[in-house]
């Protein structure tokens, strides 16, 4: 597609369970972030992908979140054991390379119960 | 992604008047910087960057001044519309071939007819 596709657009999970989100980047993009947007707070970071290499996953903010990309294209968050704290909007970025512009995906945004 | 909460530093302006956004940055280090625009309910979505060996880039309507001395970055908007109503993030890039961009907190641009 021409941008940034996330999905589901809104979440509402019960406490304890597990969430998937979806990212399918720009055609072409060999880099794809996460970021989590907390109400109040700027956008931190959680994950980057680029290529074949290995992600760096020093954002996760612990062992219940964890990232793949599968083909070097479509990303899936998993966020184990939801909890109340996880309540955020969840962006996927992708760029053409590094230190080059992202482009932002509308997000998920997830609410934990 | 949705509008970052409640107590985001606000510039209320009127319509076709000059805005002025201001971001200071962390890294002196950091050799690239972006500036992306945020309605409600959307991404963030960029709008120009500059490199560290420059200190003003123009665009349509919107120039970036950098001043490394003092690690400022502004962005400054021409003739100000109501479209322009959103937050507006600084984000820098703080080491050289790093892909990690960091975000400041966001200030809100109100945009009075």
């Amino acid at each position: 597609g021409a941008g940034v596709s996330q999905s589901p657009s809104n979440k509402v999970t019960e406490k304890g369970k597990d969430v998937e989100l979806r990212c399918d980047p720009i055609s072409g993009h060999t880099a794809l972030y996460w970021y989590r947007q907390s109400l109040g707070q700027g956008l931190e970071f959680l994950i980057y992908f680029q290529g074949n290499s290995a992600p760096d996953k020093s954002g996760l903010p612990s062992d219940r979140f964890s990232a793949e990309r599968t083909g070097g294209s479509v990303s899936t968050l998993t966020i184990q054991r939801t909890q109340q704290e996880d309540s955020a909007v969840y962006l996927c970025a992708s760029s053409l390379t590094v230190n080059y512009g992202y482009t932002f995906g509308s997000g998920t945004r997830l609410t934990v119960v | 992604g949705e509008s970052v909460g409640l107590h985001l530093p606000t510039l209320s302006v009127q319509e076709g008047d000059n805005s002025i956004i201001n971001c200071a940055y962390s890294n002196s280090a950091s050799d690239y910087f972006i500036w992306y625009k945020q309605e409600s309910g959307k991404g963030p979505q960029f709008i120009i960057d500059i490199r560290s060996n420059m200190d003003k880039r123009q665009g349509q309507r919107v120039t970036v001044l950098l001043n490394k001395t003092v690690k400022h970055l502004s962005l400054q908007i021409a003739a100000t519309q109501p479209g322009d109503s959103a937050v507006y993030f600084c984000a820098e890039n703080p080491l050289v071939s790093s892909y990690k961009l960091i975000f400041g907190s966001g200030t809100r641009l109100l945009v009075r007819p």
